[in-house]
């Protein structure tokens, strides 16, 4: 069974761009999640969808960040424009609801260097 | 205010011996879940284990072992045996299964090193 998909999994571009992230949940599973992770500041939920809905989008540091989910197959997080500052590797998950433990699983990322 | 504390952020292990990741946790729903997982220097994150606040007995896989004191709000990760490929960050995490859901918060990580 294939895992969740990402893609890219190197990303570099320079300020100001804008990058796209993309995500494949696994099959069935009805929760998404995207997180980035700094050394910094560890690993951080951005947002996570519920049946393609956004249900917590709190994480989203500012209005540069916009994720969206049109099915239950794909996902896309969008940086415009994009700051050194967002460099980062970039996480998605995916769980099904109703499970039990809920156990997320998660993609290989994207590592983004933002220059 | 929910938050998991992970106070090693290095251990050293001999290979072949056992070694505790310490894992503390806040919460003030009484239905979560515990999770472990492993971030290898490839950087993808591996789940480990899994422990949920009304299961009674501690958590097995394999070499995993989860020693979960509920009362001290403790949930530390036992290695038995370890193997140099164990050498990694581990993630603790939890997941509150009332109010928002989904939402898994994780610890710092602990980078374990394993000594031949």
């Amino acid at each position: 069974d294939a895992g969740v998909i990402q893609s890219p999994r190197h990303e570099v571009t320079e300020m100001g761009q804008e990058v796209t992230l993309r995500c494949k949940p696994i099959s069935g599973h009805n929760s998404l999640f995207w997180y980035r992770q700094t050394m910094m500041r560890g690993l951080e939920l951005l947002i996570y969808f519920n049946n393609n809905v956004p249900i917590d989008d709190s994480g989203m540091p500012e209005d540069r960040f916009s994720a969206k989910m049109p099915n239950a197959s794909f996902s896309t997080l969008k940086i415009q424009p994009s700051e050194p500052r967002d460099s980062a590797v970039y996480f998605c998950a995916s769980s099904r609801s109703g499970s039990g433990s809920n156990e997320q699983f998660f993609g290989p990322g994207t590592r983004l260097t933002v220059l | 205010a929910q938050k998991i504390t992970q106070t090693q952020p290095g251990m050293f292990v001999q290979e072949k011996e056992a070694v505790t990741l310490d894992c503390t946790y806040d919460t003030s729903d009484q239905s979560y879940g515990l999770f472990w997982y492993k971030q290898p220097s490839s950087g993808e994150m591996i789940f480990l284990i899994y422990q949920g606040s009304y299961d009674e007995q501690n958590a097995t896989e394999g070499r995993y072992s989860l020693n979960f004191q509920k009362a001290r709000k403790s949930a530390n990760l036992v290695i038995s045996a370890s193997q140099l490929g164990d050498s990694a960050m581990y993630f603790c995490a939890m997941l509150n299964y009332g109010g928002s859901q989904g939402n898994l918060i994780f610890g710092k990580g602990t980078k374990l090193s394993v000594k031949p």
